[in-house]
């Protein structure tokens, strides 16, 4: 049972355009929520995040909105730029009494053009 | 400052054979994660460890151990690779366990199980 999902495999956009990209997550425990960045044969690297006390969170070009009642967060990338192409993970997290396990989506391919 | 290392970078592996990945850290993190990705899915935990000398179960823990002997170090290992092991795996480490803390992420290791 996928708890975090990301609907969209891809998203093309234009360079200077907004992107948007989109997570739905299952389980109402999930207190924190993340946006990792990852570049082919590169790990993953830590973008923006939200708690879930908040509806907003901003970090220059990229914003996150959280939706708690529809379950449902979003990553803001404004103006996209060509080296913001890459696969882009919704993760949320739950404190579990041990670690910060992460749950992740399958992620988008974001392809930002010229 | 190396941040989050993986060895080796690629391996194949014959069906039954035996082999150890390290995961390296020079943060001093006391939280260290081994995840693996596959196709089409998010990132998976495997294990975890929350300090030297302890590991926990993560959502895919069988056929795999782990050891985490040093603060540093966080060993995983394949005692019978399966070509369903076949996956690239990915290495993180944390301060603490809580959700706002960044896990740093290594580069991967792509693993061939024939």
């Amino acid at each position: 049972d996928q708890q975090v999902k990301q609907n969209s495999p891809s998203l093309s956009v234009q360079e200077g355009r907004i992107s948007i990209l989109n997570c739905d997550y299952t389980n109402s425990m999930f207190d924190y929520f993340l946006w990792y960045k990852k570049y082919p044969a590169e790990g993953p690297t830590f973008l923006i995040s939200i708690s879930s006390i908040k509806d907003k969170n901003e970090d220059g070009r990229f914003t996150v909105f959280l939706n708690k009642s529809a379950k449902h967060l979003s990553l803001h990338i404004v103006p996209s730029q060509p080296g913001d192409s890459a696969v882009y993970f919704c993760a949320a997290s739950v404190w579990a009494g041990g670690g910060n396990k992460l749950t992740f989506g399958t992620g988008t391919q974001l392809k930002v053009e010229l | 400052n190396a941040g989050v290392t993986q060895t080796p970078k690629f391996r194949v592996l014959k069906t039954g054979q035996s082999m150890t990945l390290l995961c390296a850290q020079d943060m001093n993190h006391e939280y260290m994660y081994w995840y693996r990705q596959d196709p089409g899915m998010g990132l998976r935990l495997i294990h975890y460890s929350v300090g030297e000398g302890t590991t926990a179960k993560g959502e895919v823990p069988d056929g795999y151990n782990v050891s985490r002997l040093k603060k540093q170090n966080f060993l995983l290992g394949l005692e019978s690779a399966a070509p369903s092991q076949t996956s690239v795996y990915f290495c993180a480490s944390s301060r603490f366990g809580q959700g706002q803390e960044t896990q740093y992420f290594g580069p991967g290791t792509r693993l061939l199980v024939l």
